[in-house]
């Protein structure tokens, strides 16, 4: 079975730092992978995902994952936080050769950015 | 290009009502998913609608159910209403493969 694990539960950085939130995966099959951001009172927004192309994935808002394939993880970086930046981040997976519709979710990792 | 679109975006009943949920996808996608969420278990996948049939569905019990209609517009149902299914129930619809874009959610509060 599919799983995903988030480590930490919260992150908080300070503006203009490194951001740097992980996720390891577990999947019997080649994964699709995904990272999506959700802001209070929000829905989810897609911010990049890893269909088995390029392992470094560039996303939206300067955020950016490298697929690592031998440590089964997904971390998603930023070089430099924002403090719009402060929302609830997911990680995702799913099975490449299933429906498109079963996303494996993380708990989610709350960043916080202080000025 | 519209987003996903759900309706309401808020509702409270009682225990023992039920209660019906619909989501808009964008306009030519034909895969509406459903998700619930909660501080608890976290993003949990209930089912997915293609072309008007379920074709996956998560580990919830028969109390959910849904449909999806010719225009891939979809509703949920939840009967018999119990505390524990209070929750941010988001949509999701997709056109390319495993790429889901959400609805804003509807938050349900069961008292």
């Amino acid at each position: 079975a599919q799983s995903v694990t988030q480590l930490g539960s919260h992150v908080s950085v300070s503006e203009g730092a490194l951001v740097l939130l992980r996720c390891n995966y577990s999947s019997s099959v080649p994964p699709y992978l995904f990272w999506y951001v959700q802001y209070p009172n929000q829905g989810l927004q897609l911010l990049l995902k890893y269909t088995s192309a390029a392992t470094l994935v560039k996303g939206i808002n300067g955020f950016e994952a490298e697929f690592k394939k031998s440590e089964t993880s997904f971390h998603l970086t930023k070089p430099s936080a924002h403090m719009s930046d402060a929302a609830e981040y997911f990680c995702a997976v799913s099975d490449q050769g299933r429906s498109q519709g079963n996303l494996i979710f993380g708990k989610g990792t709350k960043l916080s950015v202080k000025p | 290009k519209a987003g996903v679109t759900q309706t309401p975006r808020y509702l409270i009943k009682t225990r023992g009502q039920q209660v019906t949920l619909s989501c808009s996808p964008i306009s030519g996608h034909r895969s509406v998913s459903w998700y619930q969420q909660t501080p608890g278990q976290g993003l949990q996948f209930l089912f997915e609608y293609f072309s008007e049939t379920q074709r996956n569905k998560g580990n919830f019990p028969g109390r959910f159910s849904g449909r999806q209609f010719s225009n891939s517009r979809s509703e949920m149902n939840v009967s018999t209403l119990e505390l524990g299914d209070s929750a941010l129930y988001l949509c999701a619809s997709s056109m390319e493969v495993h790429e889901q874009f959400f609805g804003p959610g509807t938050r349900l509060t069961v008292l």
